[in-house]
């Protein structure tokens, strides 16, 4: 099963809250996890992405959590701010050999002030 | 160092004509990606190019539709005889083999309008 799941579909969160997405994927062969970031008219942006063999990874205001036996991972963004207003995509990663990634539908995010 | 050059930005075709989307990618990446996003949709797989080869086309249709990456130049998308349901936004990621945990770095894509 080459679906990643994504949810919810849109998210209204304060300033200053913490808005969490979730992905779920069923395909055990895949072995890199990336989020993307997207504004409108733009293409996507690579985030930050992690590999199952670790729970956790931070880079600045942005987590993904990994939970490998659920087949889970989120993306939580702290103190986030207007600008972080956007489109978030999880995707994911076979081991095959080449680079295609799976994205889930997307969730639109907007951060009111 | 540019990023990943698609266009045009924007393309409008009739129904029944042809549309070619170009795309260079980063310096010094040799593989190229091509998805489409339909409108509140995520991206979907369509191609990956090497110089002068395909190598998975397995998200391309079956008919009309074509892709290229030439030694020299850009890599073209190509969709003959567009309908309405190939209106999309139409994205090129380019990569070098394997950056591990750097993924790949996409255009601002092309935006197809099928009248």
């Amino acid at each position: 099963q080459q679906q990643v799941k994504q949810s919810p579909q849109s998210l209204i969160v304060q300033k200053g809250g913490i808005p969490i997405i979730n992905c779920a994927y069923e395909n055990t062969a895949f072995d890199y996890f990336p989020w993307y970031q997207q504004f409108p008219g733009k293409g996507p942006a690579l985030l930050i992405a992690i590999r199952p063999d670790v729970s956790e990874k931070k880079e600045g205001r942005f987590t993904i959590s990994f939970n490998k036996s659920a087949k889970q991972f989120s993306l939580h963004i702290m103190d986030s701010q207007p600008g972080d207003s956007a489109t978030y995509f999880c995707a994911a990663r076979a081991n095959f050999g080449n680079e295609k990634l799976t994205f889930g539908t997307g969730t639109r995010l907007t951060i009111i002030p | 160092n540019a990023g990943v050059m698609q266009n045009p930005r924007h393309l409008v075709r009739r129904r029944g004509q042809e549309a070619r989307l170009r795309c260079s990618p980063m310096k010094g990446h040799s593989h190229v990606y091509w998805y489409r996003q339909l409108p509140e949709e995520g991206l979907k797989f369509m191609v990956y190019l090497q110089k002068e080869n395909i190598i998975d086309e397995s998200g391309m249709p079956k008919e009309r539709f074509s892709a290229e990456f030439p030694k020299e130049g850009p890599s073209i998308l190509r969709i003959q005889q567009v309908v309405r349901g190939d209106s999309a936004a139409y994205f090129c990621a380019s990569s070098q083999i394997r950056e591990v945990d750097y993924g790949y770095t996409f255009g601002s894509g092309t935006r197809l309008t099928v009248v």
